[in-house]
């Protein structure tokens, strides 16, 4: 069965701290990895598409990796601003045409100023 | 930057009441999904739209579960008889074409059954 298992759950840092999300899955041959943003009470906004080992993808502050088990977000020099949560979900290659995505618990990010 | 926009925000309705959320997906993006969120928990897939039929739907999809494309611009779920456990965060999502193109999410509807 596909999963996704992200870690910690909940992650506080005092700003210009920098620290990494992991984000581990299982899946039957991946499409793509995709990592979101989800402020509360909002949907989740997109990132990252990562689609093989080896891959990095970088925006502003974040930067995302990809080995053929595991994802990390690495947060250099957060900001208050950054703080929510961080979804990791994964496509998979026989997923069917319409390529779903299987979504982790996430990762709830507090920046403290 | 063009987006899903999604209505209500926020509904309220009694066990056994038919509910109808509304979406516009972006115009040009050709499939089309629901998702749902139960608070504290996983954002999960519910069922996807491709050329006016569904196209694949999860076991969370019943027989109470329905959507509908009636026009060119809107995608509905319609829930029949709803369930206090139906009570969730409700997302609309679409994407282009092409098959490695991520999925923009709308803000959802936060459905809550009494």
């Amino acid at each position: 069965e596909d999963q996704v298992t992200q870690s910690p759950e909940a992650l506080r840092l005092q700003e210009g701290e920098s620290s990494s999300l992991n984000c581990s899955y299982t899946v039957s041959g991946l499409r793509g990895l995709f990592w979101y943003r989800q402020d509360p009470g909002k949907g989740p906004e997109f990132l990252f598409t990562l689609y093989s080992a080896g891959e990095e993808k970088e925006k502003e502050r974040l930067k995302a990796t990809l080995t053929k088990k595991e994802s990390f977000l690495h947060i250099t020099a957060p900001k208050p601003e950054d703080s929510a949560t961080y979804l990791c979900a994964v496509q998979a290659k026989y997923g069917g045409a319409t390529n779903k995505l299987i979504f982790g618990t996430g990762t709830l990010l507090a920046v403290q100023p | 930057e063009p987006e899903v926009t999604q209505t209500p925000s926020h509904q309220v309705t009694q066990m056994g009441q038919e509910v109808i959320l509304r979406c516009v997906p972006i115009s040009n993006h050709l499939y089309f999904y629901w998702y749902r969120q139960i608070l504290g928990q996983k954002v999960e897939f519910l069922v996807s739209f491709y050329n006016n039929e569904i196209s694949e739907k999860s076991e969370i999809f019943d027989d109470q579960f329905s959507v509908e494309r009636p026009d060119g611009s809107n995608f509905t779920l319609k829930i029949r008889s709803t369930k206090l456990e139906d009570s969730a965060m409700y997302f609309c999502a679409s994407r282009p074409g092409r098959e490695d193109s991520p999925l923009h999410f709308g803000n959802g509807t936060r459905l809550t059954v009494t």
